[in-house]
């Protein structure tokens, strides 16, 4: 089955600097990759994603690249600001209904 | 956009007692429900994919006879934690996939106590 590896756990920047964030994936066939930004007790909240047709992707700061060659994607987020602190996730989408599988997370640190 | 409501949103029970979650897709049809599980500091965990009018199908690890699912219609899935105890205290998501372009939508989460 399919699974998603997330690096690093965590990621400590200084406020203005960007962050990147790394997920590989196993199953070729996964073909929908979402990022999801978790604040504690919350449910998860999309802020962006890709399709396995696509090479990259912005909105705005974040930005989502992806190489289905090497099974891999990462989000990037540029100009960093306090409000960016959370738990990050990504995901592969795979399997017939769709499942979304899930990276460890990255805890963002903005430093001020 | 598509909302799922989620209930109860915080809960404690007594260790031995059955508890049910409910999700309810406001204005859309959620063919499909997902389930998840999600410890402190960890990542979601899927426990089971519910599809309305079958059973779900359950991830490996996850007791069937103690997480019953339920998904009768195309608009409520419920999780029914069966004989709780303090292990099973966790945050449990549910998610729904939304038409065929891949998006999908959470409840709110349901933090469960078992003392």
């Amino acid at each position: 089955g399919e699974n998603v590896e997330q690096h690093p756990s965590t990621l400590s920047v200084q406020e203005g600097d960007s962050a990147v964030i790394k997920c590989t994936y196993s199953d070729s066939a996964s073909n929908y990759f979402p990022w999801y930004k978790q604040e504690l007790g919350k449910r998860p909240q999309l802020i962006i994603d890709i399709r396995s047709n696509v090479g990259e992707k912005k909105d705005q700061r974040i930005a989502v690249t992806l190489n289905k060659t090497a099974k891999h994607f990462s989000l990037h987020i540029t100009e960093t600001q306090p409000e960016d602190s959370a738990v990050y996730f990504c995901a592969a989408s795979t399997g017939s209904n769709y499942q979304l599988i899930w990276g460890a997370g990255t805890k963002l640190i903005i430093k001020p | 956009g598509a909302v799922v409501s989620q209930h109860p949103s915080r809960v404690i029970c007594k260790s031995g007692t059955s508890v049910k979650i409910e999700c309810r897709s406001l204005d859309f049809q959620a063919t499909t429900m997902f389930w998840y599980r999600q410890f402190p500091k960890q990542s979601l965990m899927l426990m089971a994919t519910s599809n309305e009018g079958s059973k779900a199908t359950y991830e490996q690890g996850v007791e069937k006879d103690k997480f019953l699912i339920n998904h009768a219609s195309l608009t409520l899935s419920t999780l029914t934690v069966t004989s709780a105890h303090p292990e099973d205290s966790s945050f449990y998501i549910c998610s729904a996939r939304v038409g065929f372009d891949y998006g999908y939508t959470f409840g709110s989460g349901t933090r469960l106590t078992v003392v």
